[in-house]
């Protein structure tokens, strides 16, 4: 069975600490893995996308590392803000097929 | 980058209406879109995968009489949820490829939060 998994499921940190967020997924011929942003009822806001052939991509305050081998990724935040306090998702397509399987999620709280 | 919108972001509506949503390629003709939704506390699944003028073909326990897709374009596939019930209030996302090549980038859409009451 594929499949994405993120832990923790939720996270609490005080400002300005930085944090991992970890991804694990079931195939490791992945091609790409996305990492997303959600904002409470709101929509979903693209943040990293990296291709099989990299191994991190960075944008502003937010790496993500993608190591194939072990199925894993991590997305670091550094120097956490309370705007970031939000759910962060990773999707990936598994089985070789171009449906994208997403992780429930990473609920972030950045505690002012 | 390529970008992918959905209309409209929001929608409520009473319970047996139907709801259309729109999935769009805004720099891209996409040969390939794919539907998928979100319900509370649980990951976002694909409903169905729609192709340029032809049908869709949808995940299992997923009815197609009730969730129509028409992609009669290549910028642009429609969700239409028929006779809408409230446990069809979900979150509704699409993404995009080209299709044109072998493991492309997949282009995800902001969303569509439906409410049926």
């Amino acid at each position: 069975k594929q499949e994405v998994t993120q832990i923790p499921a939720a996270l609490s940190v005080p400002e300005g600490e930085n944090l991992v967020l970890n991804c694990s997924f079931t195939d490791s011929a992945i091609y790409n893995l996305q990492w997303f942003r959600q904002d409470p009822g709101k929509g979903l806001t693209s943040l990293l996308l990296i291709q099989s052939s990299q191994r991190e991509q960075t944008s502003g305050r937010l790496n993500a590392s993608l190591d194939k081998s072990s199925g894993r990724s991590t997305l670091y935040i550094a120097a956490s803000q309370p705007g970031d306090s939000a759910t962060y998702l990773c999707a990936a397509p598994l089985g070789g097929g171009n449906q994208f399987y997403f992780g429930t999620g990473t609920s972030l709280t950045v505690i002012p | 980058g390529a970008v992918v919108s959905q209309h409209p972001s929001w929608v409520i509506c009473k319970s047996g209406t139907s709801v259309k949503i729109e999935c769009r390629s805004l720099d891209f003709q996409a040969t390939t879109m794919f539907w998928y939704r979100q319900f509370p506390k649980q990951s976002l699944m694909l409903m169905a995968t729609s192709n340029e003028g032809s049908k869709a073909t949808y995940e299992q326990g997923v009815e197609k009489d009730k969730f129509l897709i028409n992609h009669a374009s290549l910028t642009l596939s429609t969700l239409t949820v028929t006779s809408a019930h409230p446990e069809d209030s979900s979150f509704y996302i699409c993404s995009a490829i080209t299709g044109l090549g072998f493991k492309e980038t997949q282009y995800f859409g902001p969303g569509t939060r439906l409410l049926v009451l």
